[in-house]
C-alpha cells in the first residue's frame, strides 16, 4: 500500500501562472481533504471531496482556487494566477469513508511563487 | 466552530528526558476525537496518538501517552525517554464524530528539539 501520494513535491511558479497539485488517496479511500500550511502555522482546512463531488469547500478562497476528484485519477487542487501569498505547503489526506475518524496524510507539495 | 490552542511555540529538552506538550481546545460537542501529529523536517504528517473523548482511559503508544482532561478541555502529550528522532513539530488536532465536513482542526504547533 503506497499510502497517500502527492506530486509534485516541489513546484515553483512565477506570479500569474497556474499551479496544479495532485493527490492519489490510499487504495480503498474515496474521501480526500486538502489543507494548506503557511510558514510557522498549523494546517488549515481548504476543501473536502468525495469521488466526483465537492462536499465542503468552505476553507478554500472563492477566487482562483478550485478542486476536483474525478471518477478516475487523482484529486487535483488548481490555483490560477498565483500570487506570492499562495506560497505554502499543500497537504492532502484521505479516509475510507465519511464516518472514518482518522485521516492519512501525504507528504505535501511545497509551492513557491516567485 | 472548534479551536485548538498550543501555548508552547518551542521546547527543548535533553535526550532521555521526559517532556510534556500542552494542548487545549474549545468545542460544544460532547463526543469527538483528539490527535497528536508529528511533522519532522521531511514535512510528512505522522499520526502519533489518538484519543476518543468518550473513553476515560488515556491513550498510550509506546513512549507516547496523553493526559486527557475532558472537563478542562485539555489534551497534553507526554514523551518519555525522549530520542533525537523525536525532534519535530507536534500538532494537536480535533475532529468531530464521523470526520465532519472539515476533517481536522489543528493547533499552531510546538517545535520540540531534543538535544544530545
Amino acid at each position: 500500500n503506497a499510502g497517500v501520494m502527492q506530486n509534485p513535491r516541489h513546484l515553483v511558479r512565477r506570479r500569474g501562472q497556474e499551479a496544479r497539485l495532485r493527490c492519489s488517496p490510499m487504495k480503498g479511500h474515496s474521501h480526500v481533504y486538502w489543507y494548506r500550511q503557511l510558514p510557522e502555522e498549523g494546517l488549515k482546512f481548504m476543501v473536502y471531496l468525495q469521488k466526483e463531488n465537492i462536499i465542503d469547500e468552505s476553507g478554500m478562497p472563492k477566487e482562483r482556487f478550485s478542486a476536483e476528484f474525478p471518477k478516475e485519477g487523482p484529486s487535483i487542487l488548481r490555483i490560477q494566477q498565483v500570487v506570492r501569498g499562495d506560497s505554502a505547503a499543500y497537504f492532502c489526506a484521505s479516509s475510507p469513508s465519511a464516518g472514518a475518524n482518522v485521516l492519512t496524510f501525504g507528504a505535501g507539495s511545497r509551492l513557491t511563487v516567485l | 466552530a472548534q479551536t485548538v490552542t498550543q501555548s508552547q511555540p518551542e521546547m527543548s529538552v535533553q535526550e532521555a528526558e521526559t517532556v510534556t506538550l500542552s494542548c487545549t481546545y474549545d468545542t460544544s460537542e460532547n463526543n469527538y476525537y483528539l490527535f497528536w501529529y508529528k511533522q519532522p523536517p521531511s514535512r510528512q504528517m505522522i499520526l502519533v496518538i489518538r484519543q476518543e473523548a468518550y473513553k476515560q482511559q488515556n491513550a498510550t503508544e509506546n513512549r507516547f501517552s496523553v493526559n486527557f482532561q475532558k472537563a478542562a478541555k485539555s489534551f497534553s502529550l507526554k514523551i518519555s525517554d525522549s530520542q533525537l528522532g523525536d525532534t519535530a513539530m507536534y500538532f494537536c488536532a480535533f475532529m468531530k464524530p464521523g470526520g465532519g465536513a472539515d476533517g481536522l482542526t489543528f493547533g499552531k504547533g510546538t517545535h520540540l528539539i531534543i538535544q544530545p
